[in-house]
């Protein structure tokens, strides 16, 4: 069974950093190309950023309001696909997903506040 | 680039067909068969329910179906049911970026 499995979201101040950690199962990730998509409260989807397959060279690219602060990155041995993110802003309060064609992740919940 | 254009909301009767359109441009739906849609319940996580224009992930309902023409996307949900009920997602490739659309909230009768 395919499952993605969210983690590392919390309460960070302005200006922190967190990590989130997306737990792979029942496919392997690198064949994939995977996003991270968040949702502030109340509002629609937002598409973060995405990692490529191996096969189509592995890079990442980012949306515009987190283009230099996120990172994203895959670990081949765990199976699991990260977020780093640095110099949160209030506005990137959201739940968090992980999601490919396989489906999404439960989501984690990222607050920034002082 | 902008986000896609839905309608903020669709309605039907059990049993009937509705469709709800995305909108992009030439540079996106249009450009790419890498159209998604996706279901989410009130408090939820989103459930993918078409990807590459029309495909169907393992488990879901053929009653949902997925279509595209020029720059946009359809999703037509036939034979509604009460738990069809939610709020519903276009996403689409557009090159270095992906677009979403803002959303369509879909109403039993």
């Amino acid at each position: 069974e395919v499952q993605l499995v969210e983690s590392g979201g919390g309460l960070v101040k302005p200006g922190g950093s967190l990590r989130l950690s997306c737990a792979a199962s029942g496919f392997t990730l690198n064949n994939a190309w995977m996003h991270w998509v968040r949702q502030a409260p109340g509002k629609g989807l937002e598409w973060v950023g995405r990692i490529k397959s191996k096969a189509n060279g592995g890079t990442a690219d980012y949306a515009a309001p987190v283009k230099g602060r996120f990172t994203i990155s895959r670990d081949d041995s765990t199976n699991t696909l990260f977020l780093q993110m640095s110099s949160l802003q209030t506005e990137d309060t959201a739940v968090y997903y992980c999601h490919g064609d396989v489906g999404w992740g439960q989501g984690t919940l990222v607050t920034v506040s002082s | 680039q902008s986000a896609l254009t839905q309608p903020a909301s669709v309605s039907g009767s059990p049993g009937q067909s509705i469709t709800i359109s995305c909108t992009g441009t030439s540079s996106d739906v249009g450009a790419y068969n890498y159209v998604s849609w996706h279901q989410q319940h009130p408090d939820k996580a989103p459930k993918l329910m078409i990807y590459d224009v029309s495909n169907r992930p393992s488990g879901v309902s053929n009653r949902f179906s997925g279509s595209k023409s020029g720059n946009t996307a359809s999703l037509t949900i036939s034979g509604l049911q009460p738990e069809d009920e939610a709020d519903y997602y276009c996403s689409s490739h557009a090159g270095t970026t992906t677009l979403f659309g803002g959303g369509t909230k879909l109403t039993v009768l």
